[in-house]
């Protein structure tokens, strides 16, 4: 079946525009995360929704990030006036729920560069 | 919060076996996980564990000891493809299954 999809693979931008990063998770899935890469680092946590409603968003390094997922599925990520440090993969991951030791199931990520 | 620490880099011989420790503290421990990342690729999934011991899994076992805070990944009989990043995740209880990783450890397999 179809895994974990995001769109743009790449995002270029310039320092102070807008972006929006696009999620589709595994059809069925209800847990969908959001996580940050830097290159030579581990991905950082960010925000996470179970259904419709984020459960826990204090991975947000600022009010300038926001993310919504309005139907349970797709998600988007919205970065407000970016900024050069905002530079990174975003990766997004799903799983069948929030249970103990569930997998999650990473997409390919988008690059933003911000210049 | 949480402190997870494993090797930077390592580097092994085609078809030897290669270990990868991680150490970690973290409050209200609820297993872990481990992820292979190749370059420019996402993560994915290869074991978790909860319960203290070693789970074999193929070519790839993984090993856990909660009251040392510790596990690590043992690869035997290396390929190529094995070299990759490998990315160690304890979670926390009711935190949603949250992942908090480490740095990772590059692995370069070497003919």
């Amino acid at each position: 079946g179809a895994g974990v999809s995001q769109t743009p693979s790449n995002k270029v931008t310039e320092k102070g525009k807008y972006v929006e990063l696009r999620c589709d998770p595994i059809s069925g899935h209800t847990a969908l995360y959001w996580y940050r890469q830097s290159l030579g680092q581990g991905p950082e946590f960010l925000i996470y929704f179970q259904g419709t409603g984020a459960a826990d968003d204090s991975g947000l390094p600022n009010d300038r990030f926001f993310a919504v997922r309005p139907e349970g599925s797709v998600s988007t990520l919205k970065i407000q006036r970016t900024e050069r440090g905002d530079s990174a993969v975003y990766l997004c991951a799903s799983s069948p729920g929030t249970g103990v030791g569930e997998t999650q199931y990473f997409g390919p990520g988008t690059r933003l560069l911000v210049l | 919060g949480q402190n997870i620490d494993q090797p930077t880099e390592m580097t092994a011989t085609e078809g030897a076996i290669v270990q990868i420790n991680c150490t970690y503290q973290t409050s209200g421990f609820n297993g872990l996980f481990w992820y292979q990342q190749h370059a420019g690729e996402a993560p994915t999934f290869l074991s978790y564990n909860v319960l203290d011991g070693l789970e074999e899994k193929g070519r790839f076992s993984s090993f856990l000891s909660r009251s040392k805070g510790y596990s690590y990944l043992l690869l035997k009989e290396l390929q190529m493809k094995d070299s990759a990043s490998y990315l160690c995740a304890p979670v926390r209880e009711n935190a949603g299954n949250m992942l908090t990783f480490g740095g990772g450890t590059r692995l370069m397999v070497k003919p």
